[in-house]
């Protein structure tokens, strides 16, 4: 079975600080992952896909299949950066999208 | 650019009621999907619907739920008689092609009293 896990449910960072936002998943093939974010009162947007290998507003995530992780990072925090971030996956052969829980990100100014 | 719109924003409904929630894809998208996510939750999938019918569907999708595409617009989630623990955000989603990404609308908020 697949499994999305983001342990943190809140994250606190000060501005400029790095800013590291935890995914482990369980899925036995090969999936794909990505990071969606949730700016206050928006919708759900892709912020990245591991496929992509690009960084988006300064956020990079290195799918580590050793680790069964996708670690979402930025090196300087900004305010601009405060939300609700979801980590997803997509299983081999499937088009639906299967999310963790979500860490909501503040930043402190 | 583009977006998928949701209507209504909000809906509040009597238990036992029916429902339908309507989704406007964005239009050159051909793969449609429906989740929810129930206050503090995560998102959970329900179903996703290509070429006019349903391509899956999850555990939370039962017979109280159903979808369609009838104008070849609109994409529709219908929940016959609604119960308590309906109450959710209901989330549309299209894609354009089946490795693409999902683009999601802004939700319907679904309270069942």
């Amino acid at each position: 079975a697949q499994r999305v896990t983001q342990p943190e449910k809140l994250l606190s960072v000060f501005k400029g600080a790095p800013v590291e936002l935890k995914c482990n998943y369980s899925y036995s093939g090969s999936p794909e992952l990505f990071w969606y974010v949730q700016y206050s009162r928006q919708r759900l947007q892709l912020l990245l896909r591991h496929i992509s290998r690009e960084s988006i507003k300064g956020f990079t995530a290195d799918l580590n299949k050793g680790e069964t992780s996708f670690h979402l990072k930025k090196p300087f925090a900004q305010e601009e950066d405060s939300a609700m971030y979801y980590c997803a996956l997509r299983g081999n052969g499937a088009n639906n999208l299967f999310f963790g829980t979500g860490t909501r990100l503040t930043v402190i100014p | 650019e583009p977006e998928v719109t949701q209507t209504p924003s909000h809906q509040v409904t009597q238990m036992g009621q029916e429902v339908i929630l309507r989704c406007v894809p964005i239009s050159n998208h051909l793969y449609f999907y429906w989740y929810r996510q129930i206050l503090g939750q995560k998102v959970e999938f329900l179903v996703s619907f290509y070429n006019n019918e349903i391509s899956e569907k999850s555990e939370i999708f039962d017979d109280q739920f159903s979808v369609e595409r009838p104008d070849g617009s609109n994409f529709t989630l219908k929940i016959r008689s609604t119960k308590l623990e309906d109450s959710a955000m209901y989330f549309c989603a299209g894609q354009q092609g089946a490795i693409n990404t999902q683009y999601f609308g802004p939700g319907t908020r679904l309270t069942v009293l």
